[in-house]
């Protein structure tokens, strides 16, 4: 497997504009994880599914910020409208019962 | 709620040990672990250990785990350059191991 594909690598929007972050995890892996990085706040956990259902969404931070996962093999995680404060590293991270939390290489968001 | 706290950064000389230190809140922690992180990388598992064991060797990294004091530890013994990177400790206190809270990550350079 390829592992856990995020896209794109890079981001950079200006203030205002609609920011959509997207992830394929591991082919059987049935928990899917959105994680923010930051220097300031370090790795937070914004929202996780399992089964493609959200199961915690107490890490988003406003109503800015919502996510899907239409299927076994994809999500999103969309920021509308994006502001300065939200230039992170975003992560996807996948696992299962019987394999513990792969992370993708992350997607870095500048928002100008 | 769960806390994790490790040293920001720890500086060694190759072929010296590393030991990387963090502690834990959560008594109902279940899993363990130990992710590093390179420049511009997602995070990588590295290696976790069970709430009952004490101790887990995988070649040259050693953990141990101070169930006690809430005590964890990543010693890499014969420390390379390429092993200067973030480590992240995360603890789960679910039974599938799929929750992690993460510690800051402690920054380790191996001075040539």
């Amino acid at each position: 497997d390829a592992g856990v594909i995020q896209s794109p690598r890079h981001e950079v929007t200006e203030m205002g504009q609609e920011v959509t972050l997207r992830c394929k995890p591991i082919s059987g892996h049935d928990y899917l994880f959105w994680y923010r990085q930051t220097m300031m706040r370090g790795l937070e956990l914004l929202i996780y599914f399992n089964n493609n259902v959200p199961i915690d969404d107490s890490g988003m931070p406003e109503d800015r910020f919502s996510a899907k996962m239409p299927n076994a093999s994809f999500s999103t995680l969309k920021i509308q409208p994006s502001e300065p404060r939200d230039s992170a590293v975003y992560f996807c991270a996948s696992s299962s019962l019987y394999e513990k939390l792969f992370f993708g290489s992350g997607t870095q968001l500048s928002v100008l | 709620g769960e806390d994790v706290e490790q040293s920001l950064f720890l500086s060694v000389r190759e072929g010296d040990s590393s030991v990387i230190n963090c502690t834990y809140t959560d008594s109902s922690s279940t899993y363990l672990y130990w992710y590093k992180q390179e420049p511009g990388a997602g995070l990588q598992l590295l290696t976790y250990i069970f709430s009952n064991m004490d101790m887990k060797q995988d070649q040259r990294l050693t953990v141990l785990l101070n169930k006690k004091d809430k005590h964890l530890s990543l010693r890499i013994a014969d420390t390379q350059t390429g092993d200067s990177a973030i480590y992240f400790c995360a603890e789960s206190a679910d039974n599938a191991g799929n929750m992690l809270t993460f510690g800051g990550g402690t920054r380790l350079m191996v001075k040539p």
